[in-house]
């Protein structure tokens, strides 16, 4: 099946810094998306972007579908943005719109 | 906003006692999944539902589950005989129909216990 891949497992930036999150997966995909999981556990849509480039305020993703690579930007993070991010992928041709969903990388933002 | 709705938000039960939880997905959603995440793992597909069957599962998704859509509103999980390892968190999650936008919206999460 479809492998996702993310980048860096761990991340610690001090708060007012930026950072890229990086999404790799092994074959093509027609759904892409980023979530935010917050110290509750709960998860919070960032993006649906299975391809081209999306902002909302601090945050942006850019998806390259035919390179398999997805890419969110972090800019000037608040602590609040801590907890860890995740890319999920929906393969191509599957028979449903089920996620499959990478490792995540753990952000923390320091004051 | 329209949004997912799970409950309960907590549940304990005593290991070989059957659980339901519950799900109220976004109602003009067609397709209705089910997901788990033990703690400190990545987050696990477990079953997908459209028009009253089951579109797809996973290994994980074994006789000891079961879903259902009891009326026009609600989707649960039924687990059977639970096992320790069935401690996770649950999350419910619907998109619309699939020749329309795929974006999968998830609730807030079950975090089972089982002791």
């Amino acid at each position: 099946g479809i492998q996702v891949e993310q980048s860096p497992p761990d991340l610690i930036l001090q708060e007012g810094a930026n950072s890229t999150l990086r999404c790799n997966f092994s074959d093509s995909v027609n759904n892409l998306q980023w979530f935010h999981q917050n110290p509750w556990g709960q998860l919070i849509n960032l993006f649906y972007i299975p391809s081209g480039t999306k902002q909302n305020g601090r945050l942006s993703a850019t998806t390259v579908a035919t390179e398999r690579y997805s890419l969110l930007y972090i800019s000037s993070s608040q602590t609040t943005d801590s907890g860890v991010y995740f890319c999920a992928v929906g393969p191509y041709g599957g028979a449903t719109n089920k996620l499959i969903f990478g490792t995540g990388t753990l952000l923390a933002v320091q004051p | 906003e329209p949004e997912v709705t799970q409950t309960p938000s907590h549940q304990v039960t005593q290991m070989g006692q059957e659980v339901i939880l519950r799900c109220v997905p976004i109602s003009n959603h067609l397709y209705f999944y089910w997901y788990r995440q033990i703690l400190g793992q990545k987050v696990e597909f477990l079953v997908s539902f459209y028009n009253n069957e089951i579109s797809e599962k996973s290994e994980i998704f074994d006789d000891q589950f079961s879903v259902e859509r009891p009326d026009g509103s609600n989707f649960t999980l039924k687990i059977r005989s639970t096992k320790l390892e069935d401690s996770a968190m649950y999350f419910c999650a619907s998109s619309e129909h699939p020749r329309g936008p795929r974006e999968a919206f998830f609730g807030q999460g079950t975090r089972l216990t089982v002791v």
